[in-house]
């Protein structure tokens, strides 16, 4: 079974500056989606990236952007000009390409960001 | 979440009682999935649904039934509650996957 790991419980940026979280995976497929989804406050979960595995270019949604490194199984999301509303839990989370498996989502544990003004 | 929710958005229960949530959408995707999110262990699936009346387990089935007698409808009940089943319970939905997830709102459930 895969298994996604964040191992950054808590991560704190200042407004404007950048962070980045770490999220790195298991598997033995070649073919699958990464993901990460942001859950403010409010508890709704939003999908902020993906990214292809078969797509060497990383996937870029304005301000977010991906570090995809798929021989190191490693997929890290970039926050760049960090605003107070991206304050948020952000899971990282993968799904296998193979059809029979039930486009089953495995999430991370999870990384809470704080935004400082 | 538009074309999903879930009800109710809250409910406390007592231990040993029968919970049944809800889960209607209005996309008639194929797929449909129970999570649960708990502190430290992201979202967790419970079960999941590739049409109506098919049904498979996920990582943390134990305690929970599921039912799909409509392509909109996907039910999750607890037969006998558990103070460790304590949570928050997303639903979910799907077509190919490709594109992830659209999510309910989530039920927070307080078994006392």
């Amino acid at each position: 079974a895969q298994t996604v790991t964040q191992s950054q419980p808590e991560m704190s940026v200042q407004e404007a500056e950048t962070v980045t979280l770490s999220c790195t995976y298991d598997t033995s497929e070649s073919d699958y989606y990464l993901f990460w989804y942001k859950q403010p406050p409010s508890r709704q979960m939003i999908l902020v990236i993906r990214q292809e595995a078969y797509k060497q270019q990383n996937a870029t949604e304005n301000r977010f952007s991906v570090n995809f490194q798929k021989a190191a199984k490693s997929f890290s999301l970039k926050i760049s000009d960090s605003q107070l509303g991206d304050a948020a839990m952000y899971f990282c989370a993968y799904r296998t390409d193979f059809k029979a498996a039930g486009n089953k989502l495995t999430f991370g544990g999870g990384t809470r960001v704080l935004v400082k003004p | 979440d538009a074309g999903i929710t879930q009800s109710p958005r809250h409910k406390v229960t007592e231990t040993g009682t029968p919970v049944t949530l809800r889960c209607h959408q209005t996309e008639n995707h194929r797929y449909m999935y129970w999570y649960r999110q708990d502190p430290g262990h992201g979202l967790r699936l419970i079960h999941y649904s590739y049409g109506v009346k098919d049904t498979d387990k996920g990582e943390v089935s134990d305690g929970y039934s599921v039912s799909r007698s409509k392509t909109e409808d996907f039910l999750l009940t607890l037969e006998s509650a558990t103070s460790s089943q304590t949570s928050v319970y997303f639903c979910a939905i799907s077509e190919t996957g490709r594109y992830g997830y659209t999510f309910g709102s989530g039920t927070r459930l307080t078994v006392v």
